[in-house]
C-alpha cells in the first residue's frame, strides 16, 4: 500500500513565522501535490511537482513556495504566515504512466491542520 | 467558473436506503479523467474510482456504482443499501490531459443514520 506521511497532524504558528510542512511518500511516485481544504471550497491545488527540483503552480500559489530536493519528499513553505492561511493542508502523490501525470489516482496523507494566530 | 460542481452539500439518509451523489464537470479537453474519493472523519482521502473520457461504460463495485454520461457532463455515484460506514465526505475530481490541470469539487457530506 502507498503510504503518504505528513509530518504533523496539528500545527499552531504565529503570524509572520516561516512555516514548513513536510510530506514523504514511500512508493517512488514521480508526482507530488499540495492542496488546501477549506469548508465550502473543497480542495484547491497550491503546487505540484512531477520530478525532483521541478514544480508547477496550481490554482492558489500566492504566499506559498515548495521544495523537492529528493523524490520522496515534498515540502510546502509559508514564507510569512498569515491568518488567512489557517486551513487543512493535504499532500498527495501519484505515479505517471507513459509520462502522463493526469490519469492516475492520487494517494493522500492524513492532512495537517494548521492554525495561524 | 467551477470545473467540478457537486451541488449537494449535505445529504442524510436512513440506513439501507439508496443514495446518489451528483457530479457535473466542465472541460474543453477531449481527453480527461474523472475520479471519486471518499474522506471519512479520520481525514485521509481514499481513492474509489477513475474513469477516462473515452470509456462511458458504467461500473459497479459491490454496493457502489457510477454512471458516466458525456452528453450531460455528469459522473454520478450511487450507493445501494447504504450503511453507517458510508458516512463521509465524497469528492468528485477532474484532471485534464492538456496542461495537467487538477480540479476537485466542493464535496458532498453524506450521513447515514442507523
Amino acid at each position: 500500500d502507498v503510504k503518504v506521511t505528513q509530518s504533523s497532524r496539528y500545527l499552531v504558528k504565529r503570524t509572520g513565522e516561516k512555516v514548513f510542512l513536510e510530506c514523504v511518500q514511500d512508493m517512488d511516485h514521480e508526482n507530488m501535490f499540495w492542496y488546501r481544504q477549506d469548508p465550502g471550497l473543497g480542495l484547491r491545488l497550491i503546487y505540484f511537482s512531477y520530478d525532483v527540483k521541478m514544480k508547477e503552480k496550481g490554482d492558489i500559489p500566492e504566499g506559498y513556495s515548495v521544495s523537492r530536493e529528493k523524490k520522496e519528499r515534498f515540502s510546502l513553505i509559508l514564507e510569512s504566515a498569515s491568518t488567512n492561511q489557517t486551513s487543512m493542508y493535504l499532500c498527495a502523490s501519484s505515479t505517471s504512466v507513459r509520462e502522463i501525470i493526469s490519469n492516475q489516482p492520487q494517494h493522500f496523507g492524513d492532512g495537517t491542520r494548521l492554525s495561524i494566530l | 467558473a467551477q470545473k467540478v460542481t457537486q451541488a449537494q452539500t449535505e445529504i442524510s439518509v436512513v440506513e439501507k436506503e439508496d443514495v446518489t451523489l451528483d457530479c457535473v464537470y466542465e472541460t474543453r479537453d477531449t481527453t480527461y479523467y474523472l475520479f471519486w474519493y471518499k474522506q471519512p472523519p479520520s481525514g485521509e482521502l481514499v481513492f474509489l474510482i477513475r474513469r477516462n473520457s473515452f470509456d462511458e461504460q458504467n461500473e459497479i463495485s459491490g454496493r457502489y456504482s457510477w454512471n458516466f454520461q458525456k452528453s450531460t457532463s455528469s459522473f454520478n455515484f450511487t450507493i445501494t443499501a447504504s450503511q453507517v460506514v458510508d458516512s463521509a465526505v465524497y469528492f468528485c475530481a477532474l484532471s485534464e490531459y492538456t496542461g495537467n490541470q487538477f480540479y476537485f469539487g466542493t464535496g458532498t457530506s453524506l450521513t447515514v443514520i442507523p
